[in-house]
């Protein structure tokens, strides 16, 4: 089962900043944070990744949590091409294996 | 720098055939995962190989499925006697090292359809 819990789907209107929240509440203190989109019919695309303190990346943003326990990923212009599902996916020290629940399915409206 | 390959990116096969899923790594990765999704579902974590050893294979089913990732070549991963059931598509992902500081890059995936 997935670790981390996440809203099924959102909505955003086109060029709007979008936050996607992940709660991740059993995290331990060596688990890094990852978030992966699928595109329709494609693999899985890297978003980004990170332990305590905030990221950026030229894809997006990630805000985590002071206790860790959950994390926002921000988008912060949203495209008609970031609609996909986000996974956020709390990986172990070792990482030998994600666990993807069922992830948020973003829409953009233009 | 190619990223991840797998081929055929489609794959029909009937009931009791075999069906061989090629995966080549990026270039430099030496660790391999597969992951199946079925229609509407999320990802499976299948099976997790460096070179010539399998790591992890908790979410291989027991039966008909094996995977190898050899010396030289792509990883395979395979399929005996398939049934409806195995209809899915399965991804592959590479990383240069394990640990939780490192991402997964994904390849296209296969998509099989058992008839």
């Amino acid at each position: 089962d997935a670790k981390t819990t996440q809203p099924n789907s959102m909505e955003s209107n086109e060029e709007e900043p979008v936050h996607l929240p992940c709660n991740h509440s059993t995290i331990s203190g060596t688990d890094y944070i990852h978030w992966y989109r699928q595109l329709p019919s494609q693999g899985p695309e890297y978003v980004i990744h990170g332990l305590t303190s905030n990221v950026n990346n030229r894809m997006a943003s990630l805000a985590i949590a002071e206790d860790r326990k959950s994390s926002t990923l921000i988008l912060h212009r949203a495209t008609l091409r970031d609609a996909a599902v986000y996974y956020c996916i709390q990986g172990g020290n070792y990482g030998q294996n994600f666990v993807f629940g069922p992830g948020t399915r973003l829409s953009v409206l233009p | 720098n190619a990223g991840v390959m797998q081929n055929p990116r489609h794959l029909v096969r009937r009931r009791g055939q075999e069906a061989r899923l090629r995966c080549s790594p990026m270039k430099g990765h030496s660790h391999v995962y597969w992951y199946r999704q079925l229609p509407e579902e999320g990802l499976k974590f299948m099976v997790y190989l460096q070179k010539e050893n399998i790591i992890d294979e908790s979410g291989m089913p027991k039966e008909r499925f094996s995977a190898e990732f050899p010396k030289e070549g792509p990883s395979i991963l395979r399929i005996q006697q398939v049934v409806r059931g195995d209809s899915a598509a399965y991804f592959c992902a590479s990383s240069p090292r394990i640990g939780g500081n490192y991402e997964q890059y994904f390849g296209p995936g296969t998509r099989l359809t058992v008839t």
